[in-house]
């Protein structure tokens, strides 16, 4: 079936560090993929999202790049602030219904 | 208000009570749906509702009950629960019904500690 594998954290960065947080997926079909975020004491939110192989999506200076031939969506980012400190989820969803299928999270940490 | 709203925040009961959970959206969306979230587990689908109707069971223990009144409210009623079931609770819609992928818009969710 259908699933997303992303890097456990947490991760930890000074602030202006480069980020990269891992996902890979497998997919029977032609998912779309996204980014979510989740802030202490917030729901989940969505980050970014691309619906097809080779898109770009990005928001909030994050990019992540839907590739298809190694079936992954890492998510990056030049220079992290204090604010982006949060939980992000890797996530997909196949075409014949909305079932999203969600990583376990990345918590990331960023220091001043 | 807009969004989607969840109450309570917070709730603690022991494993002989009943309470539910009410999810309440205000984008007028077509489904809703249920999310666990255990730490360091993946979110678990629970429950998916298009239209009023279920469409989706992930083989949920018994001792969870959804009920979907209208297309804007969402419950979630809760038995004889176990300590495993402690959780942050997460409730979504979407504005598809089906066919069509979308995005999903959370709640800040319901954190059920189970005694």
């Amino acid at each position: 079936g259908d699933s997303v594998t992303q890097m456990e954290g947490p991760v930890t960065l000074s602030e202006e560090a480069f980020l990269t947080i891992n996902c890979t997926y497998t997919a029977t079909g032609y998912p779309s993929l996204f980014w979510y975020v989740q802030y202490p004491g917030e729901g989940l939110q969505l980050l970014l999202k691309a619906t097809k192989a080779d898109d770009k999506g990005s928001n909030k200076g994050f990019e992540a790049t839907y590739r298809k031939e190694t079936t992954s969506f890492h998510l990056e980012k030049g220079s992290v602030q204090v604010s982006d400190s949060a939980v992000y989820f890797c996530a997909l969803s196949d075409r014949g219904f909305n079932k999203f299928y969600f990583g376990s999270g990345t918590k990331l940490n960023v220091k001043p | 208000e807009t969004g989607v709203t969840q109450t309570p925040r917070h709730l603690v009961m022991g494993m002989t009570n009943k309470k539910s959970l009410k999810c309440e959206q205000h984008l007028g969306h077509n489904a809703m749906y249920w999310y666990k979230q255990s730490a360091k587990k993946p979110l678990e689908l629970m429950f998916v509702y298009s239209l009023e109707e279920r469409v989706e069971n992930n083989s949920v223990p018994s001792r969870f009950s959804p009920e979907c009144p209208n297309s804007s409210h969402l419950f979630l009623h809760l038995h004889t629960l176990q300590p495993e079931d402690s959780a942050l609770y997460l409730c979504a819609s979407s504005r598809d019904s089906g066919g069509v992928t979308g995005e999903l818009f959370f709640g800040e969710g319901s954190r059920l500690t189970v005694l």
